[in-house]
């Protein structure tokens, strides 16, 4: 059964950072791209960022391009994000998500149940 | 980047009745779109990829189509537990990967 389990959310001040992690289990972690999306409150999706199989190709979405960094561990079957200079605007539940292949082009077929950050003093 | 429109915002229909929903993309994403069903409180779940294929345990009233820039999401005979908010997403062009604003499917 394919897992996905994010951690590393909690609240913290504007200015500061905090590192997000997705521990996936019941698939062969380095055979696919992931993602992450997140929701702020009462508000639809937006995709984050996405990593290949093997870290190769990276995207993110401009609203955190120069603050937040994704990387991944396939020894430890891990996804991680890296998130500085956060705003009060990146208060959201942050899902990490599967896709179906292993590079860009492809749909995500798996979701953890999310980790909620909130940016507040 | 690539916009993507749902339509409607809010859509009230009775059990048992069919409800179509609506998506629009600014520019062609070819058949690279997908739907995705949210329950409050929950993950996303995968319902059609490929515009019109379903994703594994998709019971057969949820059917997708279109194209280009205009796509469909029909179900056809509305359960309970099928009222929810809807996505579609694009994945032909990233980053970024673009979703729609949701359509909130209510019980009338």
């Amino acid at each position: 059964e394919v897992q996905l389990v994010e951690s590393g959310g909690g609240l913290v001040q504007p200015g500061r950072s905090l590192r997000l992690s997705c521990a996936a289990s019941g698939f062969t972690f380095d055979d696919y791209a992931m993602h992450w999306v997140r929701q702020a409150p009462g508000k639809g999706l937006e995709w984050v960022s996405g990593i290949s199989w093997n870290g190769g190709t990276i995207g993110y979405a401009d609203s955190v391009k120069g603050r937040f960094t994704i990387s991944r561990d396939n020894a430890k079957n891990s996804l991680y994000l890296q998130m500085n200079s956060l705003r009060p605007e990146d208060t959201a539940l942050y899902f990490c998500a599967k896709a179906v292949g292993a590079t860009t082009g492809y749909y995500f077929d798996y979701w953890g149940q999310g980790t909620l950050v909130t940016v507040s003093s | 980047e690539i916009v993507m429109t749902q339509s409607p915002a809010n859509l009230s229909v009775s059990p048992g009745e069919r409800a179509t929903l609506s998506c629009r993309a600014s520019q062609s994403v070819s058949s690279n779109l997908a739907w995705y069903q949210q329950n409050p409180g929950q993950a996303p779940r995968l319902l059609i990829y490929g515009s019109s294929s379903r994703a594994t345990g998709i019971p057969a009233r949820f059917s997708g189509s279109g194209s280009g820039t205009e796509f469909t999401l029909t179900i056809s005979s509305l359960q309970s537990e099928d009222f929810a908010v809807y996505y579609c997403q694009q994945y032909n062009n990233w980053p970024p990967y673009t979703f729609g604003q949701g359509t909130k499917l209510e019980i009338k």
